[in-house]
């Protein structure tokens, strides 16, 4: 059971929106900042969004990342068939003092 | 090019030992903190630990504390984790990865570890 909840999967047809959610609490979301990894199958991940909602170098302005409370959003938008990968949520948990990752959301482009 | 290679995984037999390695090019090694994460086979990510720049910081998860150690010698820009007392459940990519603990910016391709008899 991951500290930080996603939804499994999510999906949505070419050039539409989809959101994740990643839900968390006082110890590690509401306290800390939230980064998203993109994983493809059989690869390294991929760092996406850090400190809640900024891109690193090279990702597109398609992805956008917020957060509200102990919840956390990763938004991509025109969504393309090459973004169909795992996505993660991670955060640092004060109480535990460990780092820890949602259970990863998969993402299908219909 | 920035890159951290991970080597030393391998077939090790329930409570064995093993070492794995992370050797990093391309940054200046001795400014960042390290970590590593792992992910058994079909499941998701899984942090191991983090160790600071000067190694005054250093974290470990509940499944692998008193049984893991990670290290660092920023001199030879490599990352450790000697691994003792391995469980079938400790079977799975074992990845490097650069950053504080609130952000991996830089990942390596990953070792297996594979605990069976």
């Amino acid at each position: 059971q991951s500290v930080l909840t996603q939804p499994p999967s999510v999906s949505a047809a070419p050039g539409r929106k989809v959101t994740i959610s990643c839900s968390g609490g006082s110890s590690n979301i509401g306290n800390n900042y939230v980064c998203w990894y993109q994983q493809f199958p059989g690869t390294a991940p991929k760092l996406l969004i850090y400190d809640d909602n900024k891109r690193p170098s090279g990702i597109p302005d398609r992805f956008s990342g917020s957060k509200s409370d102990t919840s956390a959003t990763l938004d991509i938008t025109g969504l393309q068939t090459g973004d169909e990968a795992d996505y993660y949520c991670s955060t640092w948990d004060s109480s535990l003092s460990a780092v820890v990752f949602g259970g990863g959301t998969k993402l299908t482009v219909l | 090019e920035e890159q951290v290679v991970e080597s030393g995984g391998g077939l090790v037999q329930p409570g064995g030992s093993l070492r794995l390695s992370c050797a990093a090019s391309g940054f200046t090694f001795g400014t960042h903190g390290m970590n590593w994460v792992r992910q058994a086979p079909g499941k998701g990510l899984e942090w191991i630990s983090h160790i600071s720049v000067i190694t005054t910081d250093v974290f470990y998860a509940d499944s692998v504390r008193g049984r893991f150690t990670i290290s660092r010698d920023n001199a030879k820009n490599s990352l450790y984790l000697q691994m003792n007392g391995l469980r079938d459940e400790d079977t799975a990519v074992y990845y490097c990865a650069r950053g504080p603990v609130w952000n991996f910016d830089l990942w390596g391709r990953g070792t297996l570890v594979t605990v069976s008899s």
